[in-house]
């Protein structure tokens, strides 16, 4: 697609749900990042994929968050057992390759809601 | 570890006048990517600098990064009201995760 592409845009649970955010990256795109932001303050690294291979996962924040990206295309964001504390902007962006020269492209995100 | 301190956190100008917003970073960078946010919507790239000394423009927004890589400044011209929004700088400290300042959030009065 043209640009990455996250949806639902917003998603309101109530707590103790799960709840799966999903990414449609770049066409092309090698590397995928997922990235938390709260209000006020810039996005958070939570994980990032090269192919469909899970790079580093040091940002997820406990074993409730998982990601993966199968085909190496889509990738789902996945919070189990969801608490308020996780309510935030979900980010996603791509790059067409790791490296520093190329930059990463985010997409709309998604506002997650958690009552 | 690495953090980023932008400044100011606000800003408020009258239409035309110019203004900066600074990044500055407690480690060397290997990237500096200035993004910019409007409320609702994604972070738009706006450019991307990774040598000392480089200095990049588009439009009316003018980009530096110092020689020894570790302060950016990015400089509008001229601002018009479609220039409002947060201005956020992102740095690459190796790893290719970035992590993020926390914005400045930038008002253009009519």
């Amino acid at each position: 697609g043209a640009g990455v592409s996250q949806s639902p845009r917003y998603k309101v649970t109530k707590r103790g749900q799960d709840v799966a955010l999903r990414c449609d990256p770049i066409s092309g795109h090698v590397s995928l990042y997922w990235y938390r932001q709260a209000l006020g303050q810039g996005p958070e690294f939570l994980t990032y994929f090269n192919y469909e291979a899970q790079q580093d996962k040091s940002g997820l924040p406990n074993d409730r968050f998982s990601a993966e990206r199968p085909e190496g295309s889509i990738s789902t964001l996945t919070i189990q057992r969801t608490e308020q504390r996780d309510s935030a902007m979900y980010r996603c962006a791509s790059s067409l390759r790791p490296s520093q020269d190329q930059p990463q492209h985010f997409g709309d995100g998604t506002r997650l809601s958690i009552l | 570890s690495q953090e980023l301190e932008q400044s100011p956190q606000s800003l408020i100008v009258q239409e035309g006048k110019n203004l900066t917003i600074n990044c500055t970073s407690s480690k060397t960078l290997y990237g500096l990517y200035w993004y910019k946010q409007k409320y609702g919507e994604g972070l738009i790239f706006l450019m991307m600098l990774q040598k000392g000394g480089e200095e990049k423009s588009h439009e009316k927004i003018t980009a530096k990064l110092d020689e020894k890589k570790q302060q950016s400044s990015l400089h509008i011209t001229a601002s018009q009201p479609s220039h409002a929004g947060i201005y956020l700088c992102g740095a690459d400290s190796g790893t290719y995760k970035y992590i993020f300042g926390t914005g400045t959030r930038l008002k253009v009065l009519a």
